[in-house]
């Protein structure tokens, strides 16, 4: 299995909502990232998880909160978000840090 | 900080010409990727280049490295309609994150 999913595809939510991210890749890779991704724009890291501890964390907000329950599960919390956190999610998994690194589909994410 | 600088941002061809895409980049590296995106979907990883190689190629797919002018190209040969995507270079340095250039825009109409 050489895929990184993520669910789910679109996620529409208030801004008073809390919802998650879920990336989950089977390949033993065990560094896996959050990016965020606006329009015409290049991915930006938000986090990385180096053997399911949390060695990066781009200077997010706090109304994301990411968690990494296993060496194949990656989650990104969300509450409180903004208008201007509407963006494609991008979730990404590699062997060791900064190698080839292998993306998913990404999250659609539109906060009202 | 942006650390890769594509050039150009967009790029119109013709199916069967060849495409050339450069990465500028500012400090020191452990090595370089390019990365392709078709319209809002996740990256796929093209091809790696450490700093101490200076050209690597993959199928149609050519890359070189510069370390000394801090700079990238990828060459796609023969390109299809199906090559029409953005393409990003990212380049790492030592315990740092991984950083996608601004990416270039290519469009290959048949």
């Amino acid at each position: 299995d050489t895929e990184v999913t993520q669910t789910p595809k679109h996620l529409v939510m208030g801004m008073t909502n809390k919802k998650s991210l879920k990336c989950e890749q089977h390949m033993g890779h065990r560094a896996m990232y959050w990016y965020k991704q606006k329009a015409k724009k290049p991915p930006e890291l938000m986090f990385v998880y180096s053997y399911e501890k949390l060695s990066i964390n781009e200077s997010v907000p706090s109304r994301f909160s990411p968690e990494c329950p296993n060496s194949s599960l990656l989650n990104l919390h969300l509450h409180a978000l903004q208008p201007e956190d509407s963006a494609l999610y991008l979730c990404a998994s590699s062997r060791q840090d900064y190698n080839e690194q292998f993306f998913g589909p990404g999250t659609r994410l539109t906060v009202l | 900080s942006q650390q890769g600088e594509e050039d150009p941002q967009a790029l119109s061809i013709q199916e069967g010409e060849n495409a050339t895409m450069n990465c500028s980049y500012k400090t020191s590296i452990n090595n370089l990727q390019w990365y392709r995106q078709n319209s809002g979907r996740g990256l796929v990883h093209l091809i790696l280049i450490r700093s101490n190689e200076r050209e690597k190629h993959s199928g149609r797919l050519r890359v070189t490295l510069d370390t000394s002018k801090k700079s990238s190209s990828l060459l796609i040969t023969a390109s299809r309609a199906a090559d029409t995507a953005s393409y990003f270079c990212a380049t790492d340095q030592a315990g740092t994150a991984l950083i996608f250039g601004k990416g270039t825009t290519l469009s290959v109409s048949s």
